[in-house]
């Protein structure tokens, strides 16, 4: 079945750094990957739909400038978060796929800032 | 806009007790997809079912089963004889055909299955 790769699983940065989280395609090309928050124990919240070769579309609330989406290929999303800060610290995951034949996650990364 | 409410925050059961788990949904469309997904502790999802609005089958999946009615706006979910192994939070999803193609996902349900 198809498979996301999400790297890394866990990082640890200082307030202020960027960090930079790659989901991966593996047996398949996805022109569509998505992007989801989840605070403790709360849902998982989405950030923006990542389309390959144009800018993403990002949910109200959600801010351009300090969560960067690159989709520069067929199977690779990035999101960067700049400059970080505490309250950054989250549960991230990406996801390819669509609604019409189903999504596949990736492994999600969390995100601590100190 | 879209809606998915999860209203158990936590169910505990004791072993090989039957449980099931309530999804009350929202939607304008008449075309959507609602989704089922287990997070165990590792964080990652599982995906348990997927089904669209004009299928209004009951599924069963071994010990696993699905209840989707579109007059109340529900799809619960049911695990027969439980184990501990179905700890987890379970997440119940929609996606409208009309809005963006993310999933909207209730809060989720701890599910604590006790030995």
């Amino acid at each position: 079945g198809a498979v996301v790769s999400q790297h890394p699983s866990r990082v640890i940065c200082k307030s202020g750094t960027s960090v930079k989280i790659e989901c991966r395609s593996l047996d398949f090309q996805a022109t569509t990957m998505f992007w989801y928050r989840q605070f403790p124990k709360q849902s998982l919240m989405l950030m923006a739909t990542s389309n390959e070769g144009s800018k993403a579309t990002y949910e109200q609330g959600v801010e351009k400038d300090k969560f960067l989406i690159n989709h520069a290929s067929l199977t690779l999303s990035t999101l960067t978060v700049t400059s970080a800060h505490p309250e950054d610290s989250s549960f991230y995951i990406c996801s390819a796929g669509g609604r019409g034949y189903g999504y596949t996650f990736g492994s999600g990364t969390r995100l601590t800032v100190v | 806009a879209q809606k998915v409410t999860q209203a158990q925050t936590e169910i505990s059961v004791v072993e090989k007790e039957d449980v099931t788990l309530d999804c009350v949904y929202e939607t304008r469309d008449t075309t959507y997809y609602l989704f089922w997904y287990k997070q165990p502790p590792s964080g990652e999802l599982v995906f348990l079912i997927r089904r669209n609005s004009f299928d209004e089958q009951n599924e069963i999946s071994g010990r696993y089963s699905w209840n989707f009615q579109k007059s109340t706006s529900s799809f619960n979910f049911t695990i027969t004889a439980s184990q501990v192994v179905d700890s987890a939070v379970y997440f119940c999803a929609l996606s409208e055909e009309g809005g963006a193609d993310g999933l909207t996902f209730g809060k989720g349900t701890h599910l604590i299955i006790q030995p």
